[in-house]
């Protein structure tokens, strides 16, 4: 199946900064998405970014497809970004692969 | 407000017991998903339904078994529990036919086999 990668496996930031996370994939896909898992445990979706770029306030992503990689971006990060982030795609069937996700801890 | 239940937030059960772990989906899915989530693993996929009474094995499927009865109902099934079982364990549901479709998550069960 398809392979995903994310980088880096762990990230600690101070309130206010920025980063960029990124999740590469071996094959084309029809469905990339991003989540967000806070402590809590619940996921939830951020963007369906098969290819472009998208925007949602602090959170920006773009995948380019051509060269199978995505990007995340957090911008003035605050503490309640922390939890972890996922990256899923699907190219055949119904079911998205998910990478082993970039775990996030922001400090105040 | 899209809503994916799960029977339990927590459950812990004895090696050897049968395990019913229950989602109810309320947005008319024709797709739901079991995954199971470990540390340094991320999620992978235990078995899916693309509608009622039809199952799919998913990457991992060994040990476990589904149920779809209903449309709205997909059930998780440990026939004999064992430690390694000892996970959370996340349902989600999604439609087939919309662009731009997502996956939406239940809460989660995180299941301690003693």
């Amino acid at each position: 199946g398809i392979q995903v990668e994310q980088s880096p496996p762990d990230l600690i930031l101070q309130e206010g900064a920025n980063s960029t996370l990124r999740c590469n994939f071996s094959d084309s896909v029809n469905n990339l998405q991003w989540f967000h898992q806070n402590p809590w445990g619940q996921l939830i979706n951020l963007f369906y970014i098969p290819s472009g770029t998208k925007q949602n306030g602090r959170l920006s992503a773009t995948t380019v497809a051509t060269e199978r990689y995505s990007l995340l971006y957090i911008s003035s990060s605050q503490t309640t970004d922390s939890g972890v982030y996922f990256c899923a795609v699907e190219n055949s069937g119904y079911a998205l692969n998910f990478g082993k996700g970039t775990s996030l801890l922001v400090t105040p | 407000d899209v809503k994916v239940t799960q029977s339990s937030r927590y459950l812990v059960k004895r090696t050897g017991e049968k395990v019913f772990l229950e989602c109810v989906q309320d947005m008319d899915h024709e797709n739901m998903f079991w995954y199971r989530q470990d540390p340094g693993l991320g999620l992978r996929l235990i078995y899916f339904s693309y509608d009622v009474k039809m199952k799919e094995k998913g990457d991992i499927p060994e040990g476990y078994s589904v149920s779809r009865e209903k449309k709205e109902r997909f059930s998780l099934i440990l026939e004999s529990a064992s430690t390694n079982q000892t996970s959370m364990y996340l349902c989600a549901s999604s439609h087939p036919l919309r662009s731009q479709e997502t996956q939406y998550f239940g809460p989660g069960t995180r299941l301690l086999v003693l």
